[in-house]
């Protein structure tokens, strides 16, 4: 079983839907999570991150994390076809490496 | 660009030759980290550097693959004797860690295509 887990999509939806991505983890050391955005052939670019759990909003973006059931989330409101790409949700413990593990990620297109 | 540097953008390379990518961190990052990724992946972790010393690599890093950071600035990232199953995108990625916070960010990426 990995760590996190990530359905992998594809995900359609209109244009000015609300999208709701997930990934759930296993490992309760996991304090930083973050999700990042990669579009074809790019590197990932940070979206957003939150410490702990609770609720955390930019924009159009709002991530969430429920540290209880290990279960983290984004929502995009009043998606637009530049969102369409793959999000990976990424987490890390405070201390050591803090190397990144990332979910599969899930390829999201908007269509207009 | 104050971004993360990563060089070539491409590299195509026969089977048994050896490769050397380039990562210019965010200058005031302390830390650099290399991930490997395939297709329909996301991103595995390699090694990371804490200014010049390498703390850490994964299992994934075998002995072909040998990375440095001299002077704890840019990175090279050389594999030798490549191998089709190489063939990736390798990512760079610069930090600055404070009060515990780590928050990684990436180069464009190196995507290696081993014929």
């Amino acid at each position: 079983q990995k760590e996190v887990e990530q359905d992998p999509g594809p995900l359609s939806v209109p244009e000015g839907a609300i999208v709701s991505l997930n990934c759930t983890y296993s490992n309760s050391a996991f304090q930083y999570f973050m999700w990042y955005r990669q579009y074809s052939r790019k590197g990932p670019e940070l979206l957003m991150y939150t410490y702990s759990s609770g609720n955390k909003e930019d924009g159009r973006f709002t991530a969430q994390v429920d540290k209880s059931s290990k279960y983290i989330s984004l929502f995009i409101r009043d998606s637009q076809p530049s969102d369409s790409a793959t999000y990976l949700c990424a987490m890390n413990p405070p201390q050591g490496a803090q190397k990144l593990v990332f979910g599969q990620g899930t390829r999201l297109t908007i269509n207009p | 660009d104050t971004g993360v540097s990563q060089n070539p953008r491409h590299k195509i390379t026969k089977r048994g030759q050896n490769v050397t990518f380039r990562c210019d961190p965010i200058s005031e990052h302390n830390r650099l980290y290399w991930y490997r990724q395939t297709l329909g992946q996301g991103p595995e972790f390699l090694t990371y550097f804490q200014n010049e010393a390498q703390l850490e690599k994964s299992r994934l890093l075998s002995d072909r693959f040998s990375a440095e950071r001299p002077k704890g600035s840019f990175s090279t990232l050389e594999i030798q004797r490549t191998e089709q199953g190489d063939s990736a995108m390798y990512l760079c990625a610069s930090s600055l860690v404070d009060r515990g916070r780590n928050i990684q960010y990436f180069g464009a990426g190196t995507r290696l295509s081993v014929l």
